[in-house]
């Protein structure tokens, strides 16, 4: 498809259980963000993938949340032994970059996956 | 002090009104400004940008920017319940992390009939 894809949809695990959350960026974008939206707040940004450099993994909560993305393409977001406090909507979005331009602030996200952990 | 700060409001304004939205950040060397909305349960779009001081306009929406005292504002023009959203102000810094967008934490608007 043309846009960002994300799945699964919608989760719901268990508390403990570790989860997988997959995006499929567009193609020929380079950068590529993962946030998290809990409900009524604003995005919280996790981690951040420009090319092949390394990744900025600043806003990742604790060392429970790890991210990779092969390439320039799929990224996978994993949180282990999940906990009721991790249930929000995950997005994700990429964009082209190449400087502090338009290109590169026009991010496109996906629907996002929403977690819930009872 | 966060990277970029917006009031989170809500604000609220009738139909018809300007809505102003404003923003400020920490990082002098920002480049580049961008505004997005997000309607609920929707995830955000980007609805304008800027990169030099001044104004831009496009339709009902004008951006401001303000290097000096480092601020951006968004004005909404005949405000219409259907601008009712998440206004986020995003921000490409010059720092080390090479063209990321930060975010700030959004400002809900509210327009009534």
């Amino acid at each position: 498809g043309a846009g960002v894809s994300q799945s699964p949809s919608n989760k719901v695990t268990e508390k403990g259980k570790d989860v997988e959350l997959r995006c499929d960026p567009i193609s020929g974008h380079t950068a590529l963000y993962w946030y998290r939206q809990r409900l009524g707040q604003g995005l919280e940004f996790l981690i951040y993938f420009q090319g092949n450099s390394a990744p900025d993994k600043s806003g990742l909560p604790s060392d429970r949340f790890s991210a990779e993305r092969t390439g320039e393409s799929v990224s996978t977001l994993t949180i282990q032994r999940t906990q009721q406090e991790d249930s929000a909507v995950y997005l994700c979005a990429s964009s082209l970059a190449g400087g502090p331009w338009r290109a590169t602030g026009e991010l496109f996200f996906g629907e996002g996956s929403r977690l819930t952990v009872l | 002090q966060k990277e970029v700060e917006q009031n989170s409001g809500p604000l609220s304004v009738p139909e018809g009104a300007i809505a102003s939205l404003n923003c400020t950040y920490s990082d002098r060397g920002s480049q580049s400004f961008f505004w997005y909305r997000q309607y609920s349960g929707k995830s955000p779009e980007l609805i304008m940008f800027i990169y030099s001081n001044g104004d831009k306009e496009d339709g009902r929406f004008t951006v401001q920017l303000n290097k000096a005292s480092q601020y951006v504002s968004l004005l909404i023009r005949d405000s219409q319940p259907s601008d009712s959203a998440t206004y986020l102000c995003a921000v490409i810094g010059g720092g080390t992390s090479y063209g990321k967008l930060t975010f700030g934490q959004g400002t809900i608007l509210t327009v009534h009939p």
